[in-house]
């Protein structure tokens, strides 16, 4: 069964940090472009950053360029969400997700994990 | 940056309708548009890429049509469990991938 199992949300201060995970499987992992999205409560989607399946480049949505980092780990088939300097509006569900031919423009994201709930907040 | 715009925002409808959802973005972005269904509590769902492409596992009464700036979701036999809100994305001109900002159908 494909799969992707996000953990690391939780409830962080303003201004700290948190790691999140994207456990994947059942699927080559090192032959995708990965994504991250995100929804604030009651809120639309927002797509956050992608890797490239190589680990060669990564993109970030203005609003998080800078304080988030995003990376990946072939091997183990997990992907990461660095994320640095919190604020209140980045409380959101964040969702990973397996992008298809991301290389060739027709971008879609066909398998999407759970999410993880951050929520920012004193 | 694109910027995609859904109408209606929300609409009503009863089983057994004609559906029809639009996105328009604010330039050309070719076929490049896909569309999903999220239920509540749910990750969102693919059912529609590059426009007119059926995702596997996606019941055929859902379809998609339109290129350049504007493109339609059909459902052409609402069914109970279509209650979902529904979003386009764009592919295009990335970074960054634009979503719309949703519609939400609810069943009369």
């Amino acid at each position: 069964e494909v799969l992707l199992v996000e953990s690391g949300g939780g409830l962080v201060q303003p201004g700290g940090s948190l790691r999140l995970s994207c456990a994947a499987s059942g699927f080559t992992f090192s032959s995708y472009w990965m994504h991250w999205v995100r929804q604030a409560p009651g809120k639309g989607l927002v797509w956050v950053s992608h890797i490239k399946s190589d680990d060669s480049s990564t993109s970030y949505a203005d609003s998080v360029q800078g304080r988030f980092t995003m990376s990946r780990d072939n091997a183990k088939n997990t992907l990461y969400l660095q994320m640095n300097s919190l604020r209140a509006e980045d409380t959101a569900v964040y969702y990973c997700a397996r992008g298809r031919y991301c290389d060739s423009g027709s971008c879609h994201f066909d398998i999407w994990g759970q999410g993880t709930m951050v929520t920012v907040s004193s | 940056d694109i910027q995609m715009t859904q109408s209606p925002s929300s609409l009503s409808a009863s089983v057994g309708d004609r559906v029809t959802i639009t996105c328009r973005a604010s330039q050309s972005i070719s076929n490049f548009l896909n569309w999903y269904q999220q239920k509540p509590g749910k990750a969102p769902k693919l059912l529609i890429y590059a426009a007119f492409s059926l995702q596997s596992g996606v019941p055929s009464r859902f379809s998609g049509s339109g290129s350049g700036t504007d493109f339609t979701l059909t459902i052409s036999s609402l069914q109970p469990e279509d209650c979902a809100t529904y979003y386009c994305q764009q592919s295009y001109s990335t970074p960054p991938i634009a979503f719309g900002q949703g519609t939400r159908l609810e069943i009369k």
